[in-house]
């Protein structure tokens, strides 16, 4: 069964400082990656999704994360970061590579708090 | 946003006693999951559905039930609800298909006393 790593807990950062949250899933074989991101009291919204062709993905507001199949890795990054940035983000592997159900496996979360 | 909604957003039960949860979405998805927030474990799911009647049973699925009788409305009960069941909520939906995306709800606070 898929399993997803996320090591850190919670990473405080500076603002205008970059940010790396780091995600391990244990499979080999094809894969869906995504990260989610929990502001305060909300619901879990998409931030960005990888599923094939290029390796770096982006989002709309900033951040990025590399698909790196031999270290089985989907690690989320922004070279700067806002006050607006304070969130849970969790990374998930889809459990059904080609087939019609969306079960998606997630990890534990990481809460990425910003500093001015 | 996705027309999502749950119902309670707020819940206050002492063990025991049934509990049901309501998940209802106005996107017509073929697909609605429900999952327990709790720290430490990220979200976990409970159950989901891929259509009216047809349900199936996630990692932690002990201790509550699913129906789903309308496209549009996703009941989780519990059948008799203990501390452990103390929980954030969530609904989610999707149109289907392992590459897509699913859209959360807002979620329920449960507290089990």
């Amino acid at each position: 069964a898929q399993s997803v790593t996320q090591l850190d807990s919670q990473v405080p950062v500076f603002e205008e400082a970059p940010v790396e949250l780091r995600c391990n899933y244990s499979s080999s074989v094809s894969v869906y990656l995504f990260w989610y991101v929990q502001y305060p009291n909300q619901g879990l919204q998409l931030l960005l999704k990888y599923l094939s062709g290029s390796t770096l993905v982006e989002s709309i507001n900033g951040f990025e994360a590399e698909f790196n199949k031999s270290q089985t890795s989907f690690h989320l990054r922004k070279p700067s970061v806002h006050i607006s940035d304070t969130a849970e983000y969790f990374c998930a592997v889809s459990d059904g590579y080609g087939g019609a159900t969306n079960k998606l496996i997630f990890g534990t979360g990481t809460l990425l708090a910003v500093q001015p | 946003d996705a027309g999502i909604t749950q119902s309670p957003r707020h819940k206050v039960t002492e063990t025991g006693t049934p509990v049901t949860l309501r998940c209802h979405q106005t996107e017509n998805h073929r697909y609605m999951y429900w999952y327990r927030q709790d720290p430490g474990h990220g979200l976990r799911l409970i159950h989901y559905s891929y259509g009216v009647k047809d349900t199936d049973k996630g990692e932690v699925s002990d201790g509550y039930s699913v129906s789903r009788s309308k496209t549009e409305d996703f009941l989780l009960t519990l059948e008799s609800a203990t501390s452990s069941q103390t929980s954030v909520y969530f609904c989610a939906i999707s149109e289907g298909g392992a590459s897509d995306e699913q859209f959360f709800g807002p979620g329920t606070r449960l507290t089990v006393l």
